[in-house]
């Protein structure tokens, strides 16, 4: 019940596509969706976040749909460009819970 | 402002060594966390602390330990290496408070092979 479950695993869009990536999750109590992105020989960074009250949350091109009822959330790149190319990590938590809830992550390769 | 910080950033070590992961924050952040990265496996929790003097265990934590007796600082020893300890292990900290200052911000990691 605490596994969050992304997919797909990797994924190839074109310059200028739209790139989704999606992630499950079992555990009703998780309230807090954030998405990281990790570069080649990097750590991951905080990319775009958002809480159940809402069912998107959009900052520039990059949006996050929730599904409540459904309990599944998605990241939308659009536009995506080669400098999009990484590694997205989703991830959930609960209340004062500290510790997140990490997907498997996606290879995400944006073709020029 | 260093941020958090890593080091050694690369390592390699035999079978049955002991080794120390450095970590080292300049934010004062409650919550520090060990994290290691394997393909297929994404990230998973080896240990975090809430404190200084105050840690738990992760999802993998066997044949770690760790202390923290100074918030800026959470070092990760293996005490014994063995070679599926291969891994690349990132440091990871948060302010602590709850509502929307969740961010963890993560260092760069430390590529560990053990041979």
């Amino acid at each position: 019940q605490q596994q969050v479950k992304q997919s797909p695993q990797s994924l190839i869009v074109q310059k200028g596509g739209i790139s989704i990536i999606n992630c499950a999750y079992e555990n009703t109590a998780f309230d807090y969706f954030p998405w990281y992105q990790q570069f080649p020989g990097k750590g991951p960074a905080l990319l775009i976040a958002i809480r159940p009250d809402v069912s998107e949350k959009k900052e520039g091109r990059f949006t996050i749909s929730f599904n409540k009822s459904a309990k599944q959330f998605s990241l939308h790149i659009m536009d995506s460009q080669p400098g999009d190319s990484a590694t997205y990590f989703c991830a959930a938590s609960s209340g004062s819970n500290y510790q997140l809830i990490w997907g498997a992550g996606t290879k995400l390769i944006i073709k020029p | 402002d260093a941020g958090i910080t890593q080091s050694p950033r690369y390592k390699i070590t035999e079978t049955g060594r002991q080794v120390t992961l450095m970590c080292h924050q300049t934010w004062s952040h409650s919550y520090m966390f060990w994290y290691r990265q394997d393909l297929g496996h994404g990230l998973r929790l080896i240990y975090y602390s809430a404190a200084a003097d105050i840690t738990d265990k992760g999802e993998v934590p066997d044949g770690y330990v760790v202390s923290r007796s100074k918030t800026e600082n959470f070092p990760l020893t293996l005490e014994s290496a063995t070679r599926s300890q291969t891994s690349v292990y990132f440091c990871a900290s948060r302010l602590g408070l709850a509502g929307d200052i969740d961010t963890q911000y993560f260092g760069p990691g430390t590529r560990l092979t053990v041979l």
